[in-house]
């Protein structure tokens, strides 16, 4: 089982919402972990946006949009982004990632579609 | 303002080691942690390891054990992954990421590098 895990990808429409999914091993407690999120559009390196821990711990990227949040689901134990009035200008490949003990891993990234 | 360029693409045989290099400007070189992660063509991002500009300190992923050493030149602000017994597979763009040590805080990250591995 991946220590991360992401869909594929998501569709949704201009000026709605998209919640982005990054679910845990099921070994790997989402309560105890900073998970960080970067968005990579096409030919360009990852920019990262935020990290989340809980709502008293947090933190936005530099000229990042408060449009783009952070969240938990416990009950999934999944750590979640949210982008609300989405915008063409989002349609990218969106990473989550934590640190495992002794080293980064990524999730395998979601394709926003907006349209 | 922080800038991070890294060396030029690549084509290597497989077998043959390859050198990345990182050049970072606008900031105390040795203030932040250098991170490498690679990505194949597409396929997700990997990370590969860490240093520490200021002590030399590594660490790295379990992926790269034995494989990757991350070093740096702290006179010409310059970080380095090199890469060893190259594959196929190792073929991907390299990038290299600063943040805050201790903290997953990508802020900067290089353009990237193109490593192709072929006969």
């Amino acid at each position: 089982q991946a220590v991360l895990t992401q869909p594929s990808s998501l569709s949704a429409s201009p000026g709605a919402s998209a919640s982005l999914t990054c679910t845990l091993r099921s070994d790997i407690n989402v309560a105890t972990y900073n998970i960080y999120w970067f968005q990579q559009k096409p030919g360009s390196p990852p920019q990262y946006l935020l990290r989340y821990k809980s709502d008293s711990d947090k933190r936005q990227g530099s000229g990042v949009p408060s449009r783009f949040s952070g969240s938990k689901a416990a009950s999934a134990n999944a750590g979640i982004l949210l982008i609300s009035g989405l915008q063409s200008d989002d349609e990218a490949d969106y990473y989550c990632m934590l640190w495992l003990t002794n080293f980064w891993v990524f999730g395998g990234g979601t394709k926003l579609t907006v349209l | 303002q922080v800038q991070l360029v890294q060396s030029g693409a690549e084509v290597k045989k497989p077998g043959a080691s390859v050198r990345v290099s990182c050049k970072a400007s606008g900031y105390t070189f040795t203030t932040y942690d250098i991170n490498w992660v690679r990505q194949a063509t597409g396929q997700g991002l990997e990370w590969m390891g860490w240093m520490s500009p200021d002590s030399g300190a590594t660490g790295y992923s379990p992926n790269f054990q034995g494989r990757v050493t991350m070093t740096r030149d702290t006179s010409i602000n310059t970080a380095y992954m090199e890469l060893s017994s190259l594959r196929s597979d190792d073929t991907a763009v390299y990038y290299c990421a600063s943040n805050k040590p201790n903290t997953g805080d990508f802020d900067f990250w290089g353009q990237g590098t193109l490593i192709t591995v072929s006969s």
